[in-house]
């Protein structure tokens, strides 16, 4: 039973498509988040949804919207893509308290 | 605003041997949260370790301790007896409150690799 998944794991694709990763939690939380990690390795939030509700946006892109069905799910939907989305990203959820914060296996999207 | 500075960008270590990867915060957020990620090479994201700013005793989990000193405002990260497995990044991180979106702030990550 993973606890936070999110396909695909791998993405290659070729600038200007569009493109959505998914991601989902069987953990209960009610914090969803999406973060992406560079090629230097450096890992930043763009997103967390609470309940459904967004709660942070980080100066991310238009192209980018997540959406969020419901508490347990939250995807990232990518118009446009460009050189530079090229990234890891992660999924993750947390309940409010401040332990718990557990990640999916990331999704490596490469923009060609 | 939250920050984490990890000022080793990459060490060797000698397996067997004990490491400590240095983590300095900044928050004006009295509760808070520190925790300690392991990536392998294969980039998922394992949490190892957490302190609460209000924990009294140093957090352990197996060869992982974390020294917890918060009028320094450090998170160092020890790992005893280092095994081969142990090569990877590891990620100090801060989560605020509620309040702050409870997001998770990263420091710039250390990578680590055991020497046989």
């Amino acid at each position: 039973d993973t606890a936070v998944s999110q396909t695909p794991k791998y993405l290659v694709t070729q600038m200007g498509n569009d493109k959505s990763i998914k991601c989902e939690q069987n953990l209960g939380h009610d914090t969803m988040y999406w973060y992406k990690q560079d090629s230097k390795k450096f890992l930043k939030i763009m997103f967390s949804y609470n309940n459904k509700e967004l709660i942070i946006n980080e100066t991310v892109p238009n192209r980018f919207s997540p959406k969020s069905p419901d508490k347990a799910h939250l995807n990232l939907h990518i118009n446009s893509l460009e050189l530079g989305d090229s990234a890891v990203y992660f999924c993750a959820s947390s309940p409010d308290s401040l332990y718990g914060y557990t990640f999916g296996s990331g999704t490596r999207l490469t923009v060609v | 605003a939250q920050k984490i500075t990890q000022t080793q960008p990459g060490m060797f270590v000698q397996e067997k041997e004990a490491v400590t990867l240095d983590c300095t915060y900044d928050t004006s957020d009295p509760s808070y949260g520190l925790f300690w990620y392991k990536q392998p090479s294969s980039g998922e994201m394992i949490f190892l370790i957490y302190q609460g700013s209000y924990d009294q005793q140093n957090a352990t989990e197996g060869r992982y301790s974390l020294n917890f000193q918060k009028a320094r405002k450090s998170a160092n990260l020890v790992i005893s007896a280092s095994q081969l497995g142990d090569s990877a990044m590891y990620f100090c991180a801060m989560r605020g409150n509620k309040a702050a979106g409870n997001k998770l702030t990263f420091g710039g990550g250390t990578r680590v690799l055991v020497k046989p």
